[in-house]
């Protein structure tokens, strides 16, 4: 079975700063992608970036990047430049052929101020 | 021309009550999900179906039974409604044939069981 922990339950950026969200996730596969999702107060689930296991070069997304640290199955989303617009729930998620299904972490609250 | 939609999008009703909810997907993906998300945010895989076959069966009550008409669709029946169902409810779908594994959301169906 796969799991997926956020560690972070809330997080608080100014605008214009950078802000890192963690996830790490276990899984016994060899084969699996990885997603950040955001979920705004519409509730509609938006995928951010996405990272395919056998690659090593990090994704990145415009303003959003990721750290994908293999061997410590972790994998960070970093927001650049943070905007008023990215406030939202962030979801880290991780898919495997087998299962064929996304396991989710718990989600990330994150708010942008002024 | 959405991608994925749902009906409805908020479901209000009695407990013992029986609802559907409707999915269609209209890009073409051959793999269909329900997820459902309580009120903490956490999100969870109910089923799943690939070509009108069911592959992915969580451990979900028996009142709640998919059915998928063909590809393009997913409704989910909720027979003898109880508090404990009232969440927001996700369908999504996915090409299997994909290189990305990328799954796409509907809007989600906030139902509230009194």
């Amino acid at each position: 079975a796969q799991t997926v922990t956020q560690s972070q339950p809330e997080m608080s950026v100014q605008e214009a700063e950078t802000v890192t969200l963690s996830c790490t996730y276990d899984t016994s596969e060899s084969n699996y992608y990885l997603f950040w999702y955001k979920q705004p107060p519409s509730r509609q689930m938006i995928l951010v970036i996405r990272q395919e296991a056998y690659k090593q070069q990090n994704a990145t997304e415009n303003r959003f990047s990721v750290n994908f640290q293999k061997a410590a199955k972790s994998f960070s989303l970093k927001i650049s430049d943070s905007q008023l617009g990215d406030t939202a729930m962030y979801f880290c998620a991780a898919h495997t052929g087998t299962a064929s299904k996304l396991t989710f972490g718990t989600g990330t609250r994150l708010q942008v101020t002024l | 021309d959405t991608a994925v939609s749902q009906t409805p999008k908020y479901l209000v009703t009695q407990m013992g009550n029986d609802k559907s909810i409707k999915c269609e997907q209209n890009l073409g993906h051959d793999t269909m999900y329900w997820y459902k998300q309580d009120s903490k945010k956490f999100l969870k895989i109910m089923f799943s179906y690939n070509n009108k076959e069911l592959i992915i069966n969580e451990t979900v009550p028996n009142r709640f039974s998919p059915k998928s008409p063909d590809k393009a669709h997913l409704n989910l029946h909720i027979n003898s409604l109880e508090l404990g169902d009232s969440a927001v409810y996700f369908c999504a779908s996915r090409a299997t044939s994909g290189t990305h594994n990328e799954q796409f959301f509907g809007p989600g169906t906030r139902l509230t069981v009194l």
